[in-house]
């Protein structure tokens, strides 16, 4: 299995440019998350689908943040406008309902300028 | 909601044990998680606890008290890889289904010769 894959690796952009994230879960995982890490906060859950429904997005900064997951091997996090306080690590992760952890994709580096 | 406690740094010498404790309150619990994240890289999975009691895996072990709301990560012969931050993690189960994950902001250790 290629794990979790998340695209691009890196990313910059200007400011009030939309920015789209993309996650491909582990084949038969049934609940997906997003999450994002900067120094000072650490790792914040974003949002979490569970078989492709939106379970819990109160993590969601604000209205410029959106996420989708059209089906069960595909998810988009974007941000529009972007800002520069946006920038961090944004991780995608996957797991099997009622599993015992999650798999972490290698992350996308946001840096907005 | 939950609220998860972990010394910001240690320090330990290579071939040495180490103890990196977390405290958290949350209102759901259904398991606590610790993580590996070397610096760059995705967070992965070392071990997990639901029962209290502790649980071995290799050179690294973890604890559990649910009713003082505490677990320790124990890490034995230290060794210079080991060096990077250990996040601790606690899983809720959601009505919605599945299960969601919230991370402590990790406790970055480095190994001294």
């Amino acid at each position: 299995d290629a794990g979790v894959i998340q695209s691009p690796r890196h990313e910059v952009t200007e400011m009030g440019q939309e920015v789209t994230l993309r996650c491909k879960p582990i084949s038969g995982h049934n609940s997906l998350f997003w999450y994002r890490q900067t120094m000072m906060r650490g790792l914040e859950l974003l949002i979490y689908f569970n078989n492709n429904v939106p379970i819990d997005d109160s993590g969601m900064p604000e209205d410029r943040f959106s996420a989708k997951m059209p089906n069960a091997s595909f998810s988009t996090l974007k941000i529009q406008p972007s800002e520069p306080r946006d920038s961090a690590v944004y991780f995608c992760a996957s797991s099997p309902q009622d599993s015992a952890g999650y798999t972490f994709g290698s992350g996308t580096r946001l840096t907005v300028v | 909601g939950q609220n998860i406690d972990q010394p910001t740094e240690m320090t330990a010498t290579e071939g040495a044990i180490v103890q990196i404790n977390c405290t958290y309150q949350t209102s759901g619990f259904n398991g606590l998680f610790w993580y590996q994240q070397h610096a760059g890289e995705a967070p992965t999975f070392l071990s997990y606890n639901v029962l209290d009691g502790l649980e071995e895996k290799g050179r690294f072990s973890s604890f559990l008290s649910r009713s003082k709301g505490y677990s320790y990560l124990l890490l034995k012969e230290l060794q210079m890889k080991d060096s990077a931050s250990y996040l601790c993690a606690v899983r809720d189960t959601l009505t919605g289904g599945g299960n969601k994950l919230t991370f402590g902001t990790g406790t970055q250790l480095k190994v001294e010769l």
